[in-house]
């Protein structure tokens, strides 16, 4: 059974900081690797999408990698800004589009 | 296009009251996911759909839930009797094929 964890469960940094977020997954057999905001009373919001076939993915500020033999996946932020502060989730697709979650990791940047 | 749309975006019930929730997926897209997200145990994919028909629903807690896609442009969630342990923020989303899912804003169920 496919178990996805972030670490950390929660993050402060001071605005303007580059930070990591961590994925692990226990089963590298995936289709791909997806990176949501989730803002407190909202719904989520895809940030980035890797497939399995790829390395990593950019968006601005943001870079997602993956090292799929390793079961791992990161997204760095760079410079980060107060508006950055959310709970971060990433999710594995396992097949046929099944989406396993992992536990989140909430950010804060302060000012 | 407006993104996925959910509503009611907030119920209150009392225990034992039928409960549906509704989804209308984003314009082309044939995949339906139904999600249930709690602190204790985080987002849960509940059913999906593609092209209409139920694919897997392995995730459906209790014969209470049901849920149906009549066509491509809407999708109900049924809790039948309801209870306190089905307060949670329920979650629609579609995509496509091998795509990113596009998540509605959530339906959040308080059962008295």
């Amino acid at each position: 059974k496919q178990e996805v964890t972030q670490i950390p469960a929660a993050l402060s940094v001071p605005e303007g900081e580059n930070l990591v977020l961590n994925c692990s997954f226990t089963d590298s057999a995936i289709y791909n690797l997806q990176w949501f905001r989730q803002d407190p009373g909202k719904g989520l919001t895809s940030l980035l999408l890797i497939q399995s076939s790829q390395r990593e993915q950019t968006s601005g500020r943001l870079n997602a990698s993956l090292d799929k033999s390793s079961g791992r996946s990161t997204l760095y932020i760079a410079a980060s800004q107060p508006g950055d502060s959310a709970t971060y989730l990433c999710a594995v697709n396992t097949g046929f589009q099944k989406l396993v979650f992992g536990t989140g990791t909430r950010l804060l940047v302060s000012p | 296009d407006a993104g996925v749309i959910q509503s009611p975006r907030h119920e209150v019930t009392e225990m034992g009251q039928e409960v549906t929730l509704r989804c209308k997926p984003i314009s082309g897209h044939d995949y339906l996911f139904w999600y249930r997200q709690t602190m204790m145990r985080g987002l849960e994919l509940l059913i999906y759909f593609n092209n209409n028909v139920p694919i897997d629903d392995s995730g459906m807690p209790e014969d209470r839930f049901s849920a149906k896609m009549p066509n491509a442009s809407f999708s109900t969630l049924k809790i039948q009797p309801s209870e306190p342990r089905d307060s949670a923020v329920y979650f629609c989303a579609s995509g496509a094929s091998e795509n990113e899912q596009f998540f509605g804003p959530g339906t959040r169920l308080t059962v008295l």
